[in-house]
């Protein structure tokens, strides 16, 4: 079954502690991203990486990281979390940036206090 | 003003009626355009997709687009309680690598 999997699904941390949230899809696709999901905001893209070791930074990339060492991996890093980072996150992969073949995870609930 | 823009509803409709959810959009490079349902804490599914202009039935769905109005349409006949969601279109252009670019949402209840 295709999937793509994003752990954890939620969390609440406090300010400054770093956190990873990790995603993997088993379709082997190119593409991967990160997106959060805020009220009245949609979906608005963190990062993304078309293949290992290619990443860029998409529309609000500002208190993330991210990697791309395995095709199946995308890992979102929060070096350094503050309050305006609580959001639900969504990772998804495609075998290319179309929207039309965009596989989504189920998403992250991150509060952060 | 943002390139996608969507009414955040709520619509609220009985069971059966005709929905109508709409989005207009800023950039003419725009060519395929999607729509997107998404149910309470789950990821948005691919629900209707079409590229360029004019419509495109599945079922109960029917996806239009009008590219020289930049306004594209979803209509959901003969709504059921199941179709109470929130609705994101989103679409993509080949000039900026096809990134997509969402909706906020559109939140439908289907009242039994």
């Amino acid at each position: 079954e295709a999937q793509v999997t994003q752990n954890p699904r939620y969390l609440i941390t406090v300010t400054g502690k770093k956190l990873t949230v990790t995603c993997s899809q088993n379709m082997n696709h190119e593409y991967m991203s990160w997106y959060r999901q805020d009220p009245g905001l949609g979906l608005r893209q963190i990062y993304y990486s078309m293949n290992v070791e290619v990443t860029d930074k998409g529309d609000v990339p500002e208190g993330y990281k991210v990697s791309r060492k395995e095709k199946r991996n995308f890992p979102l890093i929060l070096e350094s979390p503050s309050p305006n980072q609580t959001s639900l996150y969504f990772c998804a992969s495609s075998k290319v940036p179309s929207g039309n073949t965009i596989y989504f995870g189920e998403g992250s609930w991150l509060t952060v206090v | 003003q943002k390139e996608v823009e969507q009414d955040p509803g709520p619509l609220s409709v009985p069971e059966g009626a005709i929905v109508s959810l709409n989005c207009t959009y800023s950039n003419s490079a725009f060519q395929y355009f999607m729509w997107y349902r998404q149910y309470s804490r789950k990821g948005p599914e691919l629900l209707m997709y079409t590229y360029s202009s004019g419509n495109k039935e599945d079922g109960r769905f029917t996806a239009q687009v009008d590219k020289s109005s930049k306004y594209i349409s979803l209509f959901i006949r003969d709504s059921q309680p199941s179709d109470s969601a929130t609705y994101l279109c989103a679409m993509s252009a080949v000039t900026g690598g096809f990134k997509t670019i969402f909706g906020a949402g559109t939140r439908l209840f289907v009242k039994a």
